[in-house]
């Protein structure tokens, strides 16, 4: 499978916990980025990487969450602490670079099928 | 911040109907539009896109239209299928700026 791989696919943790989860994008995507979606809303962005800089961070990305993608590659977001509102569906996506003559920057955008976290 | 409005919320539609779904965002900046469809369980899939230099662009039964002046672009399905049920995301962004600023959902259901 080539597409963009989430590990795990399901986490169940209690309050307090410490949880870290992984994604593997498409190995031609430089770009990365992860989303918070709860049910019966749309994904909201929480930070992107460029290659291994993280680029933004959304002001949802409390003290207690981390993001890294050491080498370019793979990365991992790690919530410190959970709360309840905390459980949610975490979506890893990737991109393509931008064609040289300015395309589109988000062509190619491809989700992972999630981390489902769910806080007791 | 970019602020994307997404209408209706549940539509329910006849097996060979049409149905259209409509997005307004706040940002006259933003110039990239993607169309996403969830199906239960599964990830976002990209269904169709447009950017801002068009107003209209065609895929087989689905298309998207944009009015860049009234900052709204909706989603067209025609001869609707059983298939075709799902939740539609639209999706607003700027060049440079990399994220995707999503609505909150249509649940779309095909009636047989």
């Amino acid at each position: 499978d080539t597409g963009v791989s989430q590990d795990p696919r399901h986490k169940i943790t209690k309050r307090g916990q410490n949880v870290t989860f992984r994604c593997d994008p498409i190995s031609e995507h430089n770009r990365l980025y992860w989303y918070r979606q709860t049910l019966g809303q749309g994904p909201e962005f929480l930070t992107y990487f460029q290659n291994e800089a993280q680029l933004e961070k959304s002001r949802l990305l409390s003290d207690r969450f981390s993001a890294e993608r050491p080498k370019g590659s793979f990365s991992t977001l790690e919530i410190q602490r959970t709360e309840q509102g905390d459980s949610a569906m975490y979506l890893c996506a990737s991109s393509r670079p931008s064609y040289p003559g300015g395309g589109s920057p988000n062509y190619g955008y491809t989700f992972g099928s999630g981390t489902r976290l769910t806080v007791v | 911040g970019e602020n994307v409005e997404q209408h209706p919320s549940t539509l329910s539609v006849q097996e060979g109907d049409s149905a259209v779904i409509k997005c307004t965002y706040s940002d006259s900046a933003s110039n990239y539009f993607p169309w996403y469809k969830q199906e239960l369980g599964k990830r976002p899939q990209l269904i169709i896109d447009i950017r801002s230099n068009v107003g209209e662009k065609k895929d087989q039964r689905i298309a998207v239209t944009l009015n860049k002046t009234a900052k709204h672009f909706s989603l067209h399905i025609t001869e609707t299928q059983p298939e075709d049920s799902a939740v539609y995301f639209c999706a607003a962004s700027q060049q440079g700026a990399q994220k995707l600023v999503f609505g909150q959902g249509t649940r779309l259901t095909i009636n047989p």
